[in-house]
Parts: C-alpha cells; structure tokens; sequence
C-alpha cells in the first residue's frame, strides 16, 4: 500500500513563480524523502529529512516535516522550466535496508 | 549519475516467457532495490538485497525473484512473465558508508512489455 500521499497530483504555475508540493503519509517514519524524475528517466535525490528535523533547505528548495500530522510539503522557489519534472516524496520506516515507499508523485509543470 | 546500470533498457516478450533484467553497480553500495513503476502507483518495491546471497521480499514481490550472488549484481527474474508485469522496473544502490539506507541512488530504468 502506499505510505506517502502527494497534494496535488499536477501543478501548473508561470516561471519564476513559486511551487509547493505536499506528501501526507500514515506511520511513523524514520525520514522523509524527495525525489524528482524528469520524464523516461529514472529518479533523482533532492532531499532527506529526518524525523526529529522540522525543516530543512538546499538551494531553492526547502522541505518541511510536521511529524505531528504526518505530512511534508517541498517549495521550490523561483522556478524554472527546467524544474519541469514529477516530484515524489518517499519514506524509510523500518530499519536498515527495507526500501522506500513512495508516494504516487505530482507532476509539476513550469510554464515559460 | 552513481555507477548503476541496467540490462536491457527495453524488451518485448510474450506471456509465458521466462525474463531476467539485469542491475550492475561499480560504487561497491551494500543494499540493492527492485521497484515497479506503473501509471496511478509511483513505485513499489519488489524485491531487495541487503548483501551477497541475502535478499527478501518487498510490497509486490509475487511473480518475481531475485539473486545476489556478487556485490555489483542483483538480477530480478520473471520466471513467466504476464500481462500485468508489464512495466518500468528500476533498481537502486544505498549504503556506501554506513548501516541506513538513507539516499538511494536510481539506475535509468527498464521497459518491459509482455504481450
């Protein structure tokens, strides 16, 4: 079953605007994770946080995590066309080397 | 990009034909990942390796089964395939330097059409 839930499915804003992206999911987690695939290609790691981070930054984008709620969000700042991409958010519950479980994705697209 | 390939990148086959889809990785990572990747469902892991010979199965492992037998090979197999396999199969490498499998790193992926 999927563990992450991603609001919303697509997303369609102007360059240079902001995009956020939010990822709710249903147990306890270890860390929260997105990633981003630009289309027929495989995954790309952007960003982890851990479950006892609230927030945490990489270039233009930041990622929130309210463990309280169960839920992330992930802001991309002044976007880009090349930002065009499906974003997945993905948590690691168990211990050591149980895999991910992945969110169905939103797909965001960067109007020039 | 990490290291990690995959074999073949597309392939047709028929219901009831035996595939075997290879994952080489060079970065010597400890933990291997199969996912499937189908419209409506992001991924879902079917099958991992956490070490030479030692594997277990994921969310959606029926129909699937794997082997380790070197570091840098993880190979996943249908053993006869069906329509409902039909999909993008993605393997992924952690745990270069420490026990958790924090980032995972993503080959290009496999199209596979049984028809």
């Amino acid at each position: 079953s999927q563990q992450g839930e991603e609001d919303p499915q697509a997303l369609s804003i102007q360059e240079g605007e902001n995009a956020t992206m939010n990822c709710s999911y249903k147990t306890s987690i270890n860390n929260l994770q997105w990633y981003r695939q630009n289309s027929g290609r495989g995954l790309v790691h952007l960003i982890l946080i851990r479950s006892n981070e609230r927030e945490k930054h990489s270039g233009r984008l930041r990622v929130t995590l309210d463990t309280s709620k169960k839920s992330s969000s992930l802001l991309i700042t002044a976007s880009r066309a090349a930002d065009t991409a499906s974003y997945f958010c993905a948590t690691e519950s168990g211990g050591g080397a149980d895999g991910l479980t992945f969110g169905k994705g939103t797909h965001l697209i960067i109007q020039p | 990009d990490a290291g990690i390939t995959q074999s073949p990148r597309h392939k047709v086959t028929e219901t009831g034909t035996p595939v075997t889809l290879r994952c080489h990785q060079t970065e010597n990572h400890r933990y291997m990942y199969w996912y499937r990747q189908d419209p409506g469902h992001g991924l879902r892991l079917i099958h991992y390796s956490y070490g030479v010979k030692d594997t277990d199965k994921g969310e959606v492992s029926d129909g699937y089964s794997v082997s380790r037998s070197k570091t840098e090979d993880f190979l996943l197999t249908l053993e006869s395939a069906t329509s409902s396999q039909t999909s993008v199969y993605f393997c992924a490498i952690s745990g270069l330097t420490s026990v958790s499998t924090d980032t995972q790193y993503f080959g290009p992926g496999t199209r596979l059409t049984v028809l």
